[in-house]
């Protein structure tokens, strides 16, 4: 069976400061992970996803992720946030499989203070 | 790009009464999903469809009906709504490609029992 955790419920960090939303999964094969985030009253919009190659992914607005096998990990990380980083952030995997249903972790939900 | 519309952003209906969450999208993907999202619990999957008429329960499919009528809309109803179902229903799309299964999300519709 596939799993995601995210195991910080709330961050608290520091306009200007660097960030990491940790996500730890588990499943037998070759994953695809995503990050997602929701801002208030929004949908999920999708940041940076990894399927293959380079370990390390770029999305949008500086964040980036790192995919580590042998943790079983998928890290976000962002050098400085901004109060506008302030929202949830979701951690997917889906199986490396022609289809799959992602499976979500719980949410992480950010705050940045001044 | 695409959009996806979910109507009515906040429903509000009598316990015990039958209540439907529409879902359009202009993607031409293939694949729609609902979500419930609780508060602190990420996303639970209730049904999804992969075509047209077709119909795939998730984990959380007991007390909703689903159809799938048209390749652009997605409809969800709750058969008696409780209390204790107060959620926000998120309406999702995807498309398969070679880095994967990637959802697209709408801004979600929020259910409330009275």
């Amino acid at each position: 069976a596939q799993s995601v955790t995210q195991p910080d419920a709330r961050v608290t960090v520091s306009e200007g400061a660097s960030l990491q939303l940790r996500c730890k999964y588990s499943y037998s094969g070759t994953p695809y992970l995503f990050w997602y985030v929701q801002y208030p009253r929004q949908g999920l919009q999708l940041l940076l996803k990894y399927y293959s190659g380079d370990p390390v992914v770029q999305g949008v607005n500086g964040f980036e992720a790192e995919f580590i096998k042998s943790n079983s990990s998928f890290h976000l990380r962002k050098a400085s946030v901004h109060w506008s980083d302030s929202a949830v952030y979701f951690c997917a995997l889906g199986a490396s499989s022609s289809f799959s249903k992602l499976v979500f972790g719980q949410g992480t939900s950010l705050s940045v203070v001044p | 790009g695409g959009i996806i519309t979910q109507t009515p952003k906040f429903l509000i209906g009598q316990e015990g009464q039958k209540l439907t969450l529409k879902c359009q999208q202009n993607f031409n993907h293939d694949t729609m999903y609902w979500y419930r999202q609780d508060s602190g619990k990420g996303l639970r999957l209730i049904y999804y469809s992969i075509t047209e008429n077709d119909l795939q329960k998730g984990d959380l499919s007991e007390g909703y009906d689903a159809s799938r009528e048209k390749k652009s809309s997605f409809s969800l109803t709750v058969t008696s709504a409780q209390k204790n179902e107060m959620a926000v229903f998120l309406c999702a799309s995807s498309i398969v490609t070679n880095s994967g299964n990637t959802l697209y999300f709408g801004e979600g519709s929020r259910l409330i029992v009275v």
